[in-house]
């Protein structure tokens, strides 16, 4: 079964400045996707950035790019330039059975100005 | 593209009614969605997997009679929440999957979710 671990419940980060959000993983599927997603206050899931197991380069999308470390399990969130706006929950998942998303606990990032 | 609606985005109803939640994909045909439980600042917990033509899959715990799930076409899909109580109150979040044909790897976008309250 899948599983996904992220270890920090809350990280504040300076307007600005990068910040990178941690996520492992554990499956034993040798192809597999990891999707990072944004819930700010407001309750909707937005869809942030994706990587492939089989993808030769770490995914980028805009400000954010994932740091992916196979060997590790790990495909940690790189947000860049940080924005008063970046202030959400971030969740990091994995398909499982039947395409059911396996989603990690969440990490509360809070952007000072 | 990618757009999932969801209706309403809030409700509050009396102990013993019925409440009707709406998803759609406005911008692509979705043979799957799925419906999720969050209380707050929770993960999201999988309700139910929700096929066009087919009865939903349930989750382990979770009560199909109470948590009637309809995939009526491949852009709507509806939760009721029958006779609900006060412990159903909570947020639902629906997500509609965009086929790529990659399988495992396809993308599931997210309605605004409902926050349902009961009195």
């Amino acid at each position: 079964a899948q599983k996904i671990t992220q270890t920090q419940p809350g990280m504040f980060v300076q307007e600005k400045e990068a910040v990178t959000l941690d996520c492992t993983y554990d499956t034993s599927d040798q192809s597999y996707g990891l999707f990072w997603y944004k819930q700010p206050s407001s309750g909707e899931m937005i869809f942030l950035i994706y990587q492939g197991s089989y993808d030769e380069q770490n995914a980028t999308e805009g400000r954010y790019s994932l740091n992916f470390q196979k060997a590790r399990k790990s495909a940690n969130l790189v947000i860049s330039a940080s924005q008063l706006g970046d202030s959400a929950m971030y969740f990091c998942a994995m398909p499982g059975y039947g395409n059911k998303l396996v989603f990690g606990a969440g990490t509360i990032l809070r952007v000072k100005s | 593209g990618a757009v999932v609606s969801q209706h309403p985005s809030r409700v509050i109803c009396k102990s013993g009614t019925s409440v009707k939640i709406e998803c759609r994909s406005l911008d692509f045909q979705a043979t799957t969605m799925f419906w999720y439980r969050q209380f707050p600042k929770q993960s999201l917990m999988l309700m139910a997997t929700s096929n066009e033509g087919s009865k939903a899959t349930y989750e382990q715990g979770v009560e199909k009679d109470k948590f009637l799930i309809n995939h009526a076409s491949l852009t709507l899909s509806t939760l009721t929440v029958t006779s609900a109580h006060p412990e159903d109150s909570s947020f639902y979040i629906c997500s509609a999957q965009l086929a790529s044909g990659r399988a495992r790897t396809d993308t599931q976008y997210f309605g605004p979710g409902t926050r349902l309250t009961v009195l």
